[in-house]
């Protein structure tokens, strides 16, 4: 079975500065897909970014950038010049490509502050 | 409006009481999904359908039934709600990507369920 994991619990950056959430996971496939969701207070679950493991290239949305290590089986986030509307839990989250596999797993997700 | 639904948002109910959480979705999504939240825990996958009248266990399935007779709609019953069942509840939907693709999942708004 597929595992998702995120060993920091919190995590805080100053206003304008960059931060980098980890993520590592586990899997014997070899093609799948990554993402990271953003939950602000409201609750809603919102996309952030995701990751074809076939694509070499790291994706990029914005301020919002992975580094993602295939080999290592990690999957970072970075966030630059932070806002204070970036204050949220983040949820790394991994799917196989078809069949029993292609529903998504969590990892227990990381809250970010965003101090003024 | 399209989009996914939940009802209700807030539910509180006794241990031993029937429950059920239903969600609806408008745009014909294969794919169905119910997730709980619980502090420390992430989101987990309670059960799944890949389209009506499918249905399949996730994580953690005791205590939940589901049924899809319609596509739109993705009910999740308790049928004898305990304590250990207090979360957010989280409905989400996908639809059936073409061969070599892959898409986006939508999460609802979420049910938040308190059992005394």
């Amino acid at each position: 079975a597929q595992t998702v994991t995120q060993s920091q619990p919190e995590m805080s950056v100053q206003e304008a500065e960059t931060v980098t959430l980890s993520c590592t996971y586990d899997t014997s496939e070899s093609d799948y897909y990554l993402f990271w969701y953003k939950q602000p207070p409201s609750r809603q679950m919102i996309l952030v970014i995701r990751q074809e493991a076939y694509k070499q290239q790291n994706a990029t949305e914005n301020r919002f950038s992975v580094n993602f290590q295939k080999a290592a089986k990690s999957f970072s986030l970075k966030i630059s010049d932070s806002q204070l509307g970036d204050a949220a839990m983040y949820f790394c989250a991994y799917r196989g490509r078809s069949g029993a596999n292609s529903k998504l797993t969590f990892g227990k997700g990381i809250t970010l502050s965003v101090r003024p | 409006d399209a989009g996914i639904t939940q009802s209700p948002r807030y539910k509180i109910t006794e241990t031993g009481r029937q429950v059920t959480l239903m969600c609806h979705q408008t745009w014909s999504h294969s794919y169905m999904f119910w997730y709980r939240q619980d502090l420390g825990h992430g989101l987990r996958l309670i059960y799944y359908s890949a389209a009506a009248d499918i249905t399949d266990k996730g994580e953690v399935p005791d205590g939940y039934v589901v049924s899809r007779s319609k596509t739109e709609n993705f009910p999740l019953t308790l049928e004898s709600a305990t304590r250990s069942q207090t979360s957010v509840y989280f409905c989400a939907s996908r639809r059936l990507a073409p061969e070599g693709g892959t898409d986006t999942q939508y999460f609802g708004p979420g049910t938040r369920l308190t059992v005394l």
